[in-house]
């Protein structure tokens, strides 16, 4: 079974500042998608950037970009000229490549990141 | 409608009672998951419907925990005979296919039990 793993409870950062939330996983498998997912207090689960792990571009999203490390297991999110709405819970998420029909199907997420943006 | 929704968005039952959990996808999704989350667990995913099947069930965290689906659309999670661990953030996602990589999410139903 994969398993995700987010090191920081909670992060606090200065508007305009640049901000790093760490994201390790585990897994056997050799392809995968791996997920940001951004959750403000209205609880929707919003994506924010998404990597296929067969490509070696980090990906990209506006101010947000992934320092996708594959050998390290490591997705970190990168989030440049930090904004107040920027504020939420930041959860990183793992999904398996191959379609099974069950529950490969579904994320697996870490436990979450609260980000807290100071102006 | 123009997103997934859930109902109700907060409900609060006794231990022992049996709750309806409801989601609406998004018009023409095929593929719908629920997710739960918890403090003590984080987030868990517990079961994916294509059209009105689900493959799997064995994310369900018990025999007390069903779900279903009609018609390709609209799916219900029922918990009977509610417990206190039960409490939790429950969550709705839909995709266009099963094999779609993006998975848009509901509000979703905070349940408190007593």
């Amino acid at each position: 079974a994969q398993t995700v793993t987010q090191s920081q409870p909670e992060m606090s950062v200065q508007e305009a500042e640049t901000v790093t939330l760490s994201c390790t996983y585990d897994t056997s498998e050799s392809d995968y998608y791996l997920f940001w997912y951004k959750q403000p207090p209205s609880r929707q689960m919003i994506l924010v950037i998404r990597q296929e792990a067969y490509k070696q571009q980090n990906a990209t999203e506006n101010r947000f970009s992934v320092n996708f490390q594959k050998a390290a297991k490591s997705f970190s999110l990168k989030i440049s000229d930090s904004q107040l709405g920027d504020a939420a819970m930041y959860f990183c998420a793992y999904r398996s490549w191959t379609y099974s029909g069950g529950g490969a199907d579904g994320l697996t997420f870490g436990k979450g990141t609260h980000l807290i943006i100071q102006p | 409608g123009a997103g997934v929704s859930q109902s109700p968005s907060n409900k609060v039952t006794e231990k022992g009672k049996d709750v309806e959990l409801r989601c609406d996808p998004i018009s023409g999704h095929t593929a719908l998951y629920w997710y739960r989350q918890s403090l003590g667990q984080g987030l868990e995913f517990l079961i994916y419907f294509q059209g009105n099947s689900a493959p799997d069930k064995s994310g369900l965290p018990s025999d007390r925990f069903s779900a279903e689906r009609t018609g390709g659309s609209v799916s219900t999670l029922t918990i009977q005979r509610t417990q206190q661990e039960d409490s939790a953030v429950y969550l709705c996602a839909s995709s266009s296919t099963s094999g779609s990589l993006k998975q848009f999410f509901g509000p979703g139903t905070r349940l408190t039990v007593l």
